[in-house]
């Protein structure tokens, strides 16, 4: 199984600051990677599909890079909103793997 | 607009059963792929099973020879029929849907895009 590793696993951060989350996979990956926001008693939802690509209604300050074993996301300019869980996810091969996700704080 | 309802979860002892479903709606069970993904209390995301359009299952390791995934095209459910189970199996059991796209290069990987809130499986004595 591909391995996915998330850094860091916690992240305090002000509103307003910019903030950049890794994933590392165990071997490459090409694009195939996607990304998740999920907030506390509440399923996870899409941010980012093929490493890079935001689905209609993310907003803009999210953005996605990578390819081959080390991708990123980042928020520009963080909101109250965006205080959650992140989690990285590869479609590359079966079975489907996840990052053990980091939460980013107040 | 797809909508997914989880259902079934509860407390169970080791070793007992239990049957979750998925009350689709706004998506076509019987066509879609879907799958299960788990959340165990405080921690991350791991896939259980998926359904291929065909028919076609698949499980992780964890579960395999235990869990069960079946689809109900008349009522447009998905469930799951988990057996023999464990502690570990504790978790938040997720329904999600499955979008396949095309790439760069002419592969097909996928992302899920609709999930449901979950249902809580318990297993303790």
């Amino acid at each position: 199984d591909i391995q996915m590793t998330q850094s860091p696993s916690s992240l305090s951060a002000f509103v307003g600051d910019r903030v950049t989350i890794t994933c590392r996979a165990s071997q490459s990956i090409d694009t195939h990677l996607n990304w998740y926001q999920q907030k506390p008693g509440k399923a996870p939802n899409l941010l980012i599909y093929d490493s890079s690509s935001l689905p209609t209604g993310v907003p803009s300050r999210f953005s996605g890079s990578g390819s081959g074993t080390e991708f990123t996301v980042t928020i520009t300019s963080v909101q109250p909103e965006d205080f959650a869980s992140y989690y990285c996810q590869q479609s590359h091969t079966s079975p489907p793997t996840f990052g053990q996700g980091t939460k980013l704080e107040i | 607009e797809v909508q997914l309802v989880e259902s079934g979860g509860g407390l169970i002892h080791p070793g007992g059963s239990l049957r979750l479903s998925c009350a689709a709606s706004g998506f076509d069970v019987s066509t879609g792929y879907m799958s299960w993904v788990r959340q165990a209390p405080g921690k991350g995301l791991e896939w259980v099973s998926v359904i291929y359009g065909g028919g076609g299952t698949s499980y992780a390791d964890s579960v395999k020879g235990r869990f069960t995934i079946s689809r109900d095209d008349s009522q447009n459910t998905l469930s799951l029929e988990l057996s023999s189970l464990r502690a570990e199996d504790t978790a938040v059991y997720f329904c999600a849907t499955m979008r396949y796209y095309e790439d760069h290069n002419g592969h097909h990987p996928f992302y899920y895009d609709f999930w449901g809130r979950g249902t809580l499986v318990t297993v303790s004595s």
